[in-house]
């Protein structure tokens, strides 16, 4: 089965630039799809298909998907931005769809 | 607005069934393929399953293959999981969520606040 890896933890300062890694094979031939959740609540979509947003979402919050590593980056980071982050798959190698997402990295906001 | 807003959780032994619902509004339901995702305590997001907009595909994930049926009644703008052979490690906030496009390809855009299942005994 397809696997996604994610750095468990990421630490940056108030306006600095994070970046959140998702590993995949060759997952540059597959949509990526980023979630963020809070302690309690329920994960929010901010990035779809590699690299665009939902409404709403602060254009801050940006993606790119090149060859085995997906990215999510925040610019200016805000304390309102620490939370997990997960990113997500669908693959098709086996004989139906399977919905894979990675474990998830949990940003702080030193 | 746009919501999801799930029910059925609850304690159950294991072996023991539940049933899960996810009431939909503020858009068109039958159009949207629907999820479960659910999340155990203090770990990531699991996918459980998938059903298309007519029902016409449904796909589970291995763990819960042959124990969990999803299903959906367009009419009353509804979600449902059917749970049975519960384990423990079927334990977590069991999500529903709505898929954004194209079934096999798309995010997750709307999700439900979530209902806690708990399998002891």
């Amino acid at each position: 089965s397809y696997v996604l890896t994610q750095p468990p933890s990421v630490s940056v300062a108030p306006g600095q630039t994070a970046r959140i890694t998702c590993g995949g094979n060759n997952i540059g031939s597959k949509s990526v799809h980023w979630y963020q959740q809070k302690p309690g609540q329920a994960p929010v979509l901010v990035v779809y298909d590699d690299s665009d947003r939902p409404s709403g979402i602060p254009e801050r919050f940006s993606g790119s998907n090149s060859g085995n590593t997906a990215t999510l980056t925040i610019s200016r980071v805000e304390a309102g931005d620490e939370a997990d982050y997960y990113c997500q798959v669908w693959d098709s190698s086996s004989d139906h769809p399977d919905v894979v997402f990675g474990g998830g990295t949990k940003l702080t906001v030193l | 607005e746009v919501q999801l807003v799930e029910s059925g959780g609850g304690l159950v032994k294991p072996g023991g069934s539940l049933r899960l619902s996810c009431a939909a509004s503020g858009f068109t339901f039958s159009s949207y393929s629907m999820n479960w995702v659910r999340q155990a305590p203090g770990k990531g997001l699991e996918w459980v399953s998938s059903i298309s907009s007519s029902s016409s595909y449904i796909y589970y994930a291995d763990s819960v293959k042959g124990r969990f049926t999803i299903s959906r009644d367009n009419a009353k703008n509804s979600l449902y999981l059917q749970m049975n052979s519960l384990r423990a490690e079927d334990t977590a906030v069991y999500y529903c969520a709505r898929e954004r496009g194209i079934t096999g390809t798309s995010a997750f855009d709307i999700w439900g606040q979530g209902t806690m299942v708990t399998v002891s005994s």
